[in-house]
C-alpha cells in the first residue's frame, strides 16, 4: 500500500493563478481531510469528507474548494491564489472519524505552496 | 473560538531524562485528545490518544488527562535524541483542533 500520496511536492504560483492539489489514498478509508500548516503553527482544518459525495467545511475554508467523487481521491482546488495561501498542505485519511489506538489518521507527505 | 494552547518551546531535555509536554484546551465538551509527533519537514504522526481522566502508558510514552482542569500532558521517559521533534496536541469534539506545537530538543 502506498498510503496517502500527494502531488505536487512543491509549487510556486503567481497571485491570481489557480491550481489543484491532488490527494489519493489506497486504504479504503471513509474519512479524508485537508489541513494547512503555516510556519511555526499547528494544523488548521480546511475541508473534510466523510465519504464519496460528502464534504464539509473545516476551520479555514475560504479560498478553497473540494470534491470527493471517489473513495480514493480528495482534490483541493485553489481559485485566485493569494500570498496568504502560502503554506504547507497536508492531506490525511482515516477509516473512522476519530483517531484512536485502533484507527490512526494517516498523513500524506505534504505539498509546499508559495504564492508570489 | 475553540483553542488548544501549548508552549512553543524549545524545550531542552538531557538524554535519558523525562521530557514533560503540556497542553490546555478551551472546549469543555471535547472528548478525545491526541499527541502527534512531527519531525522537521515531515508530516505528523499520531503517537498517543487518550479519552478518559488519568494516565495512559504506551512504551516510553505516558499521556495524562485532567478534564476538570482542561489539561493534557505527555511524558517521554528515557528521552532519546530521536525524540527531538515538534509535538502537537489536539482535541476533538466534532472536529480536531490542533495546538501550535512544542519543539522538543533532546541534548546528547
Amino acid at each position: 500500500n502506498a498510503g496517502v500520496t500527494q502531488t505536487p511536492k512543491f509549487r510556486i504560483l503567481k497571485i491570481g493563478q489557480s491550481m489543484t492539489l491532488q490527494c489519493t489514498q489506497d486504504m479504503n478509508h471513509n474519512y479524508m481531510y485537508w489541513y494547512r500548516q503555516d510556519p511555526g503553527m499547528g494544523l488548521k482544518l480546511i475541508y473534510y469528507s466523510v465519504g464519496a459525495g460528502i464534504t464539509d467545511k473545516g476551520e479555514v475554508p475560504n479560498g478553497y474548494n473540494v470534491s470527493r467523487s471517489t473513495t480514493e481521491d480528495f482534490p483541493l482546488r485553489l481559485e485566485l491564489a493569494a500570498p496568504s495561501q502560502t503554506s504547507v498542505y497536508f492531506c490525511a485519511s482515516s477509516y473512522l472519524g476519530s483517531p484512536s489506538s485502533t484507527d490512526t489518521q494517516y498523513f500524506g507527505p505534504g505539498t509546499r505552496l508559495t504564492v508570489l | 473560538q475553540k483553542e488548544v494552547e501549548q508552549n512553543s518551546g524549545p524545550l531542552s531535555v538531557p538524554e535519558g531524562a523525562i521530557a514533560s509536554l503540556n497542553c490546555t484546551y478551551s472546549d469543555r465538551v471535547s472528548q478525545s485528545f491526541f499527541w502527534y509527533r512531527q519531525y522537521s519537514g515531515k508530516s505528523p504522526e499520531l503517537i498517543m490518544s487518550i479519552y478518559s481522566n488519568g494516565d495512559k502508558e504506551d512504551g516510553r510514552f505516558t499521556a495524562q488527562l485532567n478534564k476538570a482542569s482542561q489539561y493534557v500532558s505527555l511524558l517521554i521517559r528515557d528521552s532519546q535524541p530521536s525524540d527531538s521533534a515538534t509535538y502537537l496536541c489536539a482535541s476533538q469534539d466534532d472536529k480536531i483542533i490542533f495546538g501550535k506545537g512544542t519543539r522538543l530538543h533532546i541534548l546528547p
